[in-house]
């Protein structure tokens, strides 16, 4: 199974917004509602932000939000702040009963 | 609140077996909501994952698959993980995490502090 497609890094300055796409095939983002997205700040474990491509843990800001369009996924950051710089991955189930990871992307924030 | 831990050697030798042990703590590992996985990542590179596991169901990525097997002991509350015939190429830090199922919501909702293995030559 190939990895999900990220783009390596993006960046913003604080208070705006971004957007992170996460590029997969129809055998997997296209066909399932199972996207979730981590963040991973250097050294530490990943954190779960957004599952089922939209839905927030309880804690996680409302500041983070997911979507889908056919094979691609989503996760905005609004109202960008300093402690958001991290790596940030998505990974979704696909139709071999597998999980596959996208290749994440490092957030700059400016 | 649960909270896992990993334990295992931090060095293997190339061609061995490693195997990893992840204990589950402040709740239990028979429920039904979750399976227990294993998600790795290399040295300055991305995640990968390895498998996850349910009493009888069990899911392996396919590019690890013939070397990997998951296990739950569920008197210990722990799962672990061994890789056979390991190589520089499995250099990387092991996470163990709780893996909620679909209808709970698909996602890898908690996480180990994660544990570096080397393989060494």
């Amino acid at each position: 199974q190939s990895a999900l497609t990220q783009p390596a890094s993006v960046s913003g300055s604080p208070g705006q917004s971004i957007t992170i796409s996460c590029t997969g095939t129809s055998s997997d983002v296209g066909d399932y509602n199972y996207v979730s997205w981590y963040q991973q700040h250097p050294g530490k474990a990943p954190k779960l932000m957004i599952y089922d491509v939209s839905n927030r843990p309880s804690g996680i800001s409302n500041r983070f939000s997911g979507s889908k369009s056919g094979n691609t996924a989503s996760l905005t950051i609004s109202g960008l702040q300093a402690e958001d710089e991290a790596d940030y991955y998505c990974i979704s189930y696909t139709s071999i009963s597998t999980w596959v990871f996208g290749g994440g992307t490092k957030l700059t924030v400016l | 609140q649960l909270q896992l831990q990993e334990s295992g050697p931090g060095l293997v030798k190339s061609s061995e077996t490693l195997s990893l042990a992840c204990s589950v703590s402040g709740g239990s590992i028979s429920s039904t909501n979750y399976y227990w996985g294993w998600i790795r990542q290399p040295p300055g590179k991305g995640l990968e994952w390895i498998g996850s596991k349910y009493s009888g169901s069990t899911y392996y990525n396919p590019s690890l698959k013939s070397r990997v097997t998951i296990s739950v002991d569920t008197p210990k509350n722990q799962f672990s993980l061994k890789l056979s015939s390991v190589t520089a190429e499995d250099t990387a830090v092991y996470y163990c995490a709780r893996h909620q199922k679909q209808w709970v919501g698909d996602a890898f909702d908690i996480w180990g502090q994660g544990t570096m293995v080397t393989v060494s030559s």
